[in-house]
């Protein structure tokens, strides 16, 4: 299994809602990513977990919240989003912090 | 932080034409990958390149990291290969923070 899944694929969201995105990957690897990425624009990091752990948070507002139940599993949860927000958030894994980056197909979001 | 510029911004091909991408970086890297992007938005990984010369198919790269700057070559290009092609950076001692250059947009018409 090569893959980093994403869901959902898309998503649309109020600005009082609260939801989740979920990545998973079943490579073994031990770095997980939460990119985002606005239109025609590059990919942005937000968030970096080596051994479950955050080791990098990019000064994102507390709005996005990111969790790894294991290390199979990121989740990032959303609440009181703004529609500034809205983008495509992606999500990448690599073996270890600093290689080679595999990335998933991105949840497209929506803030209304 | 590091800037990462590449060039050029915009290139229309014919299939089966050759082209270079050009990747400048600002400081000292040990982390250097070549992404391209389709245009259904998902992002596949090229090359894991911080120094030296990799080939993979009709693609090639080849980073100096001395010189600061990374190419990417594009041999017989196919309508599959437009999109956008990505050159992300990551400097020595935060090797996972990458930072992405503006992109290479590229076309490939028959």
């Amino acid at each position: 299994d090569t893959e980093v899944t994403q869901t959902p694929k898309h998503l649309v969201m109020g600005m009082t809602n609260k939801k989740s995105l979920k990545c998973e990957q079943h490579m073994g690897h031990r770095a997980m990513y939460w990119y985002k990425q606005k239109a025609k624009k590059p990919p942005e990091l937000m968030f970096v977990y080596s051994y479950e752990k955050l080791s990098i948070n990019e000064s994102v507002p507390s709005r996005f919240s990111p969790e790894c139940p294991n290390s199979s599993l990121l989740n990032l949860h959303l609440h009181a989003l703004q529609p500034e927000d809205s983008a495509l958030y992606l999500c990448a894994s690599s073996l270890l912090s600093g290689e080679k980056l595999f990335f998933g197909s991105g949840t497209q979001l929506s803030v209304l | 932080g590091i800037q990462v510029e590449q060039s050029p911004p915009d290139l229309i091909l014919q299939e089966g034409a050759n082209s270079t991408l050009r990747c400048n970086f600002s400081d000292s890297v040990n982390n250097l990958q070549w992404f391209h992007q389709n245009p259904w938005g998902q992002l596949i990984n090229l090359f894991y390149i911080p120094s030296g010369t990799k080939q993979n198919g009709r693609l090639s790269a080849t980073t100096v990291a001395t010189e600061r700057y990374s190419l990417l070559y594009i041999s017989s290009s196919q309508t599959t290969d437009s999109g956008v092609y990505f050159c992300a950076v990551g400097r020595s001692g935060t090797a996972s923070k990458l930072t992405f250059g503006t992109g290479t947009r590229l076309q490939v018409t028959l």
